[in-house]
């Protein structure tokens, strides 16, 4: 089975600066779907970026891209000029072609002001 | 208006106690889920539908039922409520992919307690 993993269950950046957040990923498919999601204290979940495995151009969104590294299985988010909006629980999310999502457990990224 | 929408939003209850959680969208989406969160797991699914006559058991169905009522409609119950269920329930629907990718869209969650 597919597993997620993000080995820093806490992380915190300064106000403006750059984080980056890490997921590794366990499958032996070539063709599958990464996502980053965040959930705020307002416990929604939102859909921060999107990759897809066939494509090798890294994905961005904003502020926001992604560090894919198929080889290697690695999927980091980078956030770009961090605000204290920013802050929440950053979930990675792996979707094989036909399967069910599968989460991480989640890294809390704190922004001090 | 939300797109999808849990009732309630928290809910505590008593062990044994028969409970329901409801969800509604406005998406059009054939798909949707059910999942619970706990600290340091993630989320992990419970049940799934793809249309109104499709049920599937998740990773973790043990203690839970659901109920397809309409193409906008997914309900869990717990029909004998157990501490250990106590977790944030999302609903989330997606529509049928195109190329095999789909983005899922969640609802605000309910926070269940049973004591």
């Amino acid at each position: 089975a597919q597993t997620v993993t993000q080995s820093q269950p806490e992380m915190s950046v300064q106000e403006a600066e750059t984080v980056t957040l890490s997921c590794t990923y366990d499958t032996s498919e070539s063709d599958y779907y990464l996502f980053w999601y965040k959930q705020p204290p307002s416990r929604q979940m939102i859909l921060v970026i999107r990759q897809e495995a066939y494509k090798q151009q890294n994905a961005t969104e904003n502020r926001f891209s992604v560090n894919f590294q198929k080889a290697a299985k690695s999927f980091s988010l980078k956030i770009s000029d961090s605000q204290l909006g920013d802050a929440a629980m950053y979930f990675c999310a792996y979707r094989g072609y036909g399967q069910n999502f599968v989460f991480g457990p989640g890294t809390r990224l704190s922004v001090l002001p | 208006d939300a797109d999808v929408t849990q009732t309630p939003r928290n809910r505590i209850t008593k062990t044994g106690k028969r409970i329901m959680l409801e969800c509604s969208q406005t998406k059009g989406h054939d798909r949707m889920y059910w999942y619970r969160q706990d600290p340091g797991l993630g989320l992990r699914l419970i049940y799934y539908s793809f249309d109104v006559k499709d049920i599937n058991k998740g990773e973790i169905s043990d203690g839970y039922s659901v109920s397809r009522q309409a193409q906008a409609k997914f309900s869990l119950s717990l029909e004998s409520a157990i501490p250990n269920q106590t977790a944030l329930y999302f609903c989330a629907t997606s529509e049928l992919p195109t190329g095999g990718g789909e983005t899922q869209y969640f609802g605000p969650g309910t926070r269940l307690l049973v004591l």
